[in-house]
């Protein structure tokens, strides 16, 4: 079946320092692929998405391209800010009606 | 324009009582789901919806009702409350198709005693 792995957290970062989270996905046929981020004690929200091969998500500074021979879709930030914490999902999405299958998240600590 | 919106935001059960959660949306999204969150599983899929009077199982039904008689609505029901349905419950709604973004309520934190 479909599947996410990203890896796991926390990850913890001095504030300016380069991101990187890890999400590779196991699919069949094409699927479009997503970051949502989850602030403390919020719902999630869109990050970026990218809905096929070679395409680049980006937003806010966030930037992810989906890698179809590495089944692959990681996220990057060159500058992180402490506002960036919080916890981030790959998801992706196969499903004609919008059926979303989550990575299990990585929180993100950014510090001063 | 108020998106998803979830009640209560909180909710302390006993064991083998049964409650409600609610969800709305205003977007008019054909497509409805609800997930629980749980340390170190990211979200995972209990029911979901894609047109009033049409519902379908996910990932971890057992324990849950659900029924969506408007487009708007889309509570869940939980049968009989077990502690292991201690979680944070989300709502999320969308149009229809595999590239549109899902807009989540802000959450239900349930426990169960």
């Amino acid at each position: 079946g479909d599947s996410v792995t990203q890896m796991e957290g926390p990850v913890t970062l001095s504030e300016e320092a380069f991101l990187t989270i890890n999400c590779t996905y196991t699919a069949t046929g094409y699927p479009s692929l997503f970051w949502y981020v989850q602030y403390p004690g919020e719902g999630l929200q869109l990050l970026l998405k990218a809905t096929k091969a070679d395409d680049k998500g980006s937003n806010k500074g966030f930037e992810a391209t989906y890698r179809k021979e590495t089944t692959s879709f990681h996220l990057e930030k060159g500058s992180v800010q402490v506002s960036d914490s919080a916890v981030y999902f790959c998801a992706l999405g196969t499903d004609s009606w919008g059926k979303l299958q989550f990575g299990a998240g990585t929180q993100v600590v950014v510090t001063p | 324009n108020a998106g998803v919106t979830q009640t209560p935001k909180f909710q302390v059960l006993k064991t083998g009582q049964s409650m409600t959660l609610q969800c709305a949306q205003d977007m008019n999204h054909e497509y409805m789901s609800w997930y629980r969150q749980d340390p170190g599983m990211g979200l995972r899929l209990i029911h979901y919806s894609v047109g009033a009077g049409i519902t379908d199982q996910g990932e971890v039904p057992n324990g849950y009702n659900v029924s969506r008689s408007t487009t708007e609505d889309f509570p869940l029901r939980l049968l009989s409350a077990a502690p292991s349905q201690t979680s944070v419950y989300f709502c999320a709604s969308s149009l229809k198709g595999a590239y549109n973004e899902q807009f989540f309520g802000p959450g239900t934190r349930l426990t169960v005693l």
